[in-house]
């Protein structure tokens, strides 16, 4: 079946630049997840959506970032202001349920270049 | 914040076992090993998790020593494609309405390079 997709594969902004990243997950995950990974680096955790509300938001590095589930399926990641620092391959991930034995499935993440 | 600790690198040639080791020595009863690799430009794909008991699945067996606090994961006949950064991850039960949850910790995990 289909996995998680992400739109776009690839974003070039210019510093002070809005973008949003789109993910639709996997048809019936009720959980969704976004991470960051930068180079040479492991991904690192930014948000966790179940349902429709952000049961977890403590990953954000501040309030340039928000993300959105308003619906409880398709979620967008929101950058403001966009900073060199944010370079980074943005995943996003969606699991069956919110359990501990519920893998995530991530997709092949949005590559973001701020100028 | 990574709670577990593996090699930066192995090699193994193409159809032998890979056996990657990971030490989780701090890792509490109720939380769970979780096995991800990644392969160049793509996202972290699932492997397989396990408590205590020992698990296997189509892509890999995951071995748990009995105290816990290391693991390993076993490819029993490795492929050029199965080259990959491997991620052991200990994943945390403590439910606060179940906000951490969502939180894995990747670590730099090991870069496995099979050889022809």
């Amino acid at each position: 079946g289909a996995g998680v997709s992400q739109t776009p594969s690839n974003k070039v902004t210019e510093k002070g630049k809005y973008v949003e990243l789109r993910c639709d997950p996997i048809s019936g995950h009720t959980a969704l997840y976004w991470y960051r990974q930068s180079l040479g680096q492991g991904p690192e955790f930014l948000i966790y959506f179940q349902g429709t509300g952000a049961a977890d938001d403590s990953g954000l590095p501040n309030d340039r970032f928000f993300a959105v589930r308003p619906e409880g399926s398709v979620s967008t990641l929101k950058i403001q202001r966009t900073e060199r620092g944010d370079s980074a391959v943005y995943l996003c991930a969606s699991s069956l349920g919110q359990g501990i034995r519920s893998p995530l499935h991530f997709g092949n993440g949005t590559r973001l270049t701020v100028t | 914040d990574a709670k577990t600790t593996q090699p930066p690198s192995m090699d193994c040639a193409e159809g032998r076992a890979a056996n990657l080791p990971c030490n989780h020595s701090t890792i509490s009863g109720n939380e769970y090993v979780y096995w991800y690799r990644q392969i160049h430009s793509q996202g972290p794909q699932y492997i397989i998790h396990g408590l205590k008991n020992n698990e296997t699945n189509e892509m890999a067996s995951l071995i748990i020593t009995e105290d816990r606090k290391s693991s390993t994961l076993i490819l029993p006949h490795a492929t050029l494609r199965d080259t990959a950064v491997y991620y052991c991850i200990v994943r945390v039960a403590t439910t606060d309405r179940g906000s951490t949850l969502g939180r894995l910790y990747f670590g730099r995990g090991t870069q496995l390079t099979v050889w022809p």
